[in-house]
This record gives C-alpha cells, sequence and structure tokens, in this order.
C-alpha cells in the first residue's frame, strides 16, 4: 500500500504571512488535490493536478498558490495568512478518471495569530 | 450552491443499532457515488463506492442508490463505537473531480 505524507503536521503563522504546505505520495497517482476543512465540517476543493505541471482551479482558490513540481509532490502556499484563520489542510490523491477513490493525508492544522 | 447535501447533521445511535445516513445530489450528470469515513484527528478514507442503482453490501454498511432521486444513503447495522466519525458523501461526473458533502457526525453510544 502507499501513504500520503503531509507537512508541517501543525502551522502557525502571523496575519499576512506566506505560509507553504507540503504534500508528497508514493502511489504513483497522477491526480493530487487540496482541500480545507473548517472545524469538523465539510471539504472544500482548493486546487487540483492531473499531472506534473499541471493546476486547476476548485471551488476556493482565491488567496491561495499551488505547484505540482513532480509527479509524487503537491504544494500549495497561502499567500496572505488572514488573523483569526484556522483550518486542517487535507491533501489527497487518486487515479485519473472518474471512478477512482481518493486516498488522504493526515493534514496540516494551520493556526494564524 | 453545494452540489451533495447530506441528512441529518449529526446522528446518535445505540451500540447495536442501525445509523441510516441520506445524500441528495442537485447535478444530473453525477456517475459514481461513495461514502467517506473521517475519524477525529485523521484524513478522510474511503468506505464503500456505489455506481449502479440498487443496494451494495460490505459487511455491516450497505449503501443504496437511485440515480432517478438523485439520492443515496448509507445504512450501518449493529453499529460500534468506533464507527463514531464523521461521514461523507461523494460524487462525481465523468470529467472534473468529485464533489464533497457537507457531512454527518455519527455518535454510537456504548
Amino acid at each position: 500500500g502507499g501513504i500520503i505524507t503531509q507537512t508541517p503536521k501543525f502551522l502557525i503563522g502571523q496575519e499576512g504571512q506566506k505560509l507553504t504546505l507540503k504534500c508528497q505520495q508514493n502511489f504513483n497517482h497522477d491526480t493530487m488535490y487540496w482541500y480545507r476543512q473548517d472545524s469538523g465540517k465539510g471539504l472544500r476543493l482548493i486546487y487540483y493536478s492531473i499531472t506534473e505541471n499541471d493546476l486547476q482551479k476548485g471551488d476556493l482558490s482565491e488567496g491561495y498558490d499551488a505547484s505540482r513540481e513532480k509527479k509524487s509532490s503537491f504544494s500549495l502556499t497561502v499567500t496572505s495568512a488572514q488573523k483569526n484563520e484556522m483550518a486542517v489542510f487535507l491533501c489527497a490523491s487518486s487515479m485519473t478518471g472518474g471512478a477512482w477513490e481518493q486516498y488522504f493525508g493526515p493534514g496540516t492544522r494551520l493556526t494564524v495569530l | 450552491q453545494q452540489k451533495v447535501q447530506q441528512s441529518p447533521e449529526s446522528l446518535s445511535v445505540p451500540e447495536g443499532g442501525m445509523a441510516s445516513l441520506n445524500c441528495t445530489s442537485s447535478d444530473r450528470n453525477f456517475q459514481y457515488f461513495w461514502w467517506y469515513r473521517q475519524h477525529s484527528g485523521e484524513g478522510p478514507k474511503a468506505l464503500m463506492s456505489i455506481f449502479s442503482d440498487g443496494d451494495k453490501k460490505e459487511g455491516r454498511f450497505t449503501a443504496h442508490l437511485n440515480k432517478a432521486s438523485l439520492h443515496v444513503s448509507l445504512h450501518i447495522r449493529d453499529s460500534q463505537p468506533s464507527d463514531s466519525a464523521l461521514y461523507f458523501c461523494a460524487a462525481r461526473d465523468s470529467g472534473t473531480y468529485q464533489r464533497f458533502g457537507t457531512g454527518t457526525k455519527l455518535q454510537v453510544v456504548p
């Protein structure tokens, strides 16, 4: 089986700061995703990528940048952290196509002071 | 507009009881449906998929899909405390990406 690793596990930033979250997968999946989850609520898609150097905006891309440097890694940047922002950012990967499930990492918990 | 709605928002069942979770989508192009489970402090994990109308059973879990009414449900029999988690329905058409529902928080009380 494979695994998705997210770093860091916890991230504390200051208002206005640029913050980067990283994700690695060894499933050899083509498609990778970044989601935001607020306090035990639903998942909102920020960006996804169907192959290296590809980027597709999700429903919540404003305020974020992403980078798919290679097939196994996908980074997310919060361009300007908002004060009192608290959320968990989840990375996922899947095979490309409609019928495949997604595999999720454990998440990065962001707190902005 | 949320394309995938779940109900109830939260649910409490006694240990050994039956839990029933519901999901309704607003897009007739959705062809593929999943249920995911998320325990506290972890990422979601896929429980089961269903792509055809009717029932699909995997152990204590049964999913039911009715594409005409855009409705999918998950039934958990003999619920265990370890089933306490956040459950998500997800739906997808042939392109784009999975749309996740709003989630149902299930608590199984010993």
